[in-house]
């Protein structure tokens, strides 16, 4: 089935370990995204990226970085993890980023300690 | 600063209606969308609104006031499968997804 895969589905992480969260998409969209959800507050983009080779800071990119190396993969990477890096992090995409919809990956569950 | 308000959680009773309300203050607007979200799954989109009025789609219509900052989903003839949280997100000038932190919605038999 075409869609956004990510990986893990979750993680317990040390503070100050290195992590990679993984993204892949099969529908050819130009557009994808990371956002982190937390309860009680809406989706916060991280980062995005509107092409292959391009990617843009979010509401917040602190922590965080990206690369767009093909069409396909989006990996979100944190360097040095902290507690407050604690949260569902999810991965979507849409055709364009003028696009109507974001197509959503299940999430990773995150916990770091 | 940009804030998208909806509420914490509402009830309603399987078969009946509900309407979920959504006011927003952002800085330009590009539509406004609804995402469903299941417990522990990922966000699904329902409806996009970007002209004021009315969008029906099944059980399932979308209302949009732009003069008013304001936006309802409408959903009719409930079932128990839509007890989820129900996401309002405006696309502000710069073509990035403004979200709010969702309406948890439970449906009682």
């Amino acid at each position: 089935i075409a869609g956004i895969t990510q990986a893990p589905t979750s993680q317990i992480l040390a503070a100050g370990r290195r992590m990679t969260l993984r993204c892949t998409q099969d529908m050819r969209h130009n557009a994808m995204y990371w956002y982190r959800q937390d309860l009680g507050l809406g989706l916060r983009l991280i980062h995005y990226s509107n092409t292959a080779g391009t990617t843009g800071k979010g509401e917040v990119p602190d922590g965080y970085s990206v690369s767009r190396a093909n069409t396909d993969d989006f990996p979100l990477t944190l360097a040095s993890a902290v507690p407050s890096q604690t949260s569902v992090y999810f991965c979507a995409s849409s055709v364009s980023e003028g696009s109507d919809i974001q197509y959503f990956g299940a999430g990773t569950r995150l916990s770091v300690l | 600063g940009q804030n998208i308000d909806q509420p914490t959680e509402m009830t309603a009773t399987e078969g009946a209606i509900v309407q979920i309300n959504c006011t927003y203050q952002t800085s330009g607007f590009n539509g406004l969308f609804w995402y469903q979200q299941h417990a522990g799954e990922a966000p699904t989109f329902l409806s996009y609104n970007v002209l004021d009025g009315l969008e029906e789609k099944g059980r399932f219509s979308s209302f949009l006031s732009r003069s008013k900052g304001y936006s309802y989903l409408l959903l009719k003839e409930l079932q128990m499968k839509d007890s989820a949280s129900y996401l309002c997100a405006v696309r502000d000038s710069n073509y990035q997804l403004i979200w709010g932190a969702g309406t948890k919605l439970i449906i009682k038999p």
